[in-house]
């Protein structure tokens, strides 16, 4: 079984397009992130939420959106998207906010053509 | 300046060799010291994690943290094709609640 599963796996799309990328994690985790791995291979995070509730919101445009509905999903939406935009974004979970094991989903590849 | 600098590398062994990777940070608030390895088109996992300035072995792997110089490094012994990988190293502040990610460094161990 995937611990931590996102969709779509591959995302190509036009600038000024609305996407959105889907997360689950099936360990019972309380809180969840979503992290944007560049080019360089710099991994920076973007979101946590712990069950359900908004704690780290990094200098991220307010195009980027996180949304969870329960504590097993994080989803995360873009609007008008920017050619800068193009990464890998990666959700992940773990226990609690303190010092745990973070488990990572496969990533998504975005490409802003 | 970042909060945390890693060594850029590639970096590339022959097999058996012993490898040493390195961090360094700024912030003396940050509490916990974790390696990661990320395989191509895969996403992180945790390799170890330690609090405390000194040595942790496991298997192959050691960390070794000296946070008087903020300096922490992760060594491999008898390296193998399988390490290939990206190393990112991660230093937690669990007061921020969160973990900031050095820039990784590519290792090729080759047969």
């Amino acid at each position: 079984d995937t611990a931590v599963s996102q969709t779509p796996k591959y995302l190509v799309t036009q600038m000024g397009n609305d996407k959105s990328i889907k997360c689950e994690q099936n360990l019972g985790h309380d809180t969840m992130y979503w992290y944007k791995q560049d080019s360089k291979k710099f991994l920076k995070i973007m979101f946590s939420y712990n069950n359900k509730e908004l704690i780290i919101n990094e200098t991220v445009p307010n195009r980027f959106s996180p949304k969870s509905p329960d504590k097993a999903h994080l989803n995360l939406h873009i609007n008008s998207l920017e050619l800068g935009d193009s990464a890998v974004y990666f959700c992940a979970s773990s226990l609690w906010t303190g010092v745990n094991e973070q488990y990572f989903g496969p990533g998504t590849r975005l490409t802003v053509t | 300046q970042k909060e945390v600098e890693q060594d850029p590398g590639p970096l590339s062994v022959p097999e058996g060799a012993i490898v040493s990777l390195n961090c360094t940070y700024s912030n003396s608030a940050f509490q916990y010291f974790m390696w990661y390895r990320q395989y191509s088109r895969k996403g992180p996992e945790l390799l170890m994690y330690t609090y405390s300035s000194g040595n942790k072995e496991d298997g192959r792997f050691t960390a070794q943290v000296d946070k008087s110089s903020k300096y922490i490094s992760l060594f491999i012994r008898d390296s193998q094709p399988s390490d290939s990988a990206t190393y990112l190293c991660a230093i937690h502040n669990t007061n921020a609640g969160k973990s900031t990610f050095g820039d990784g460094t590519t290792l090729t161990v080759k047969p």
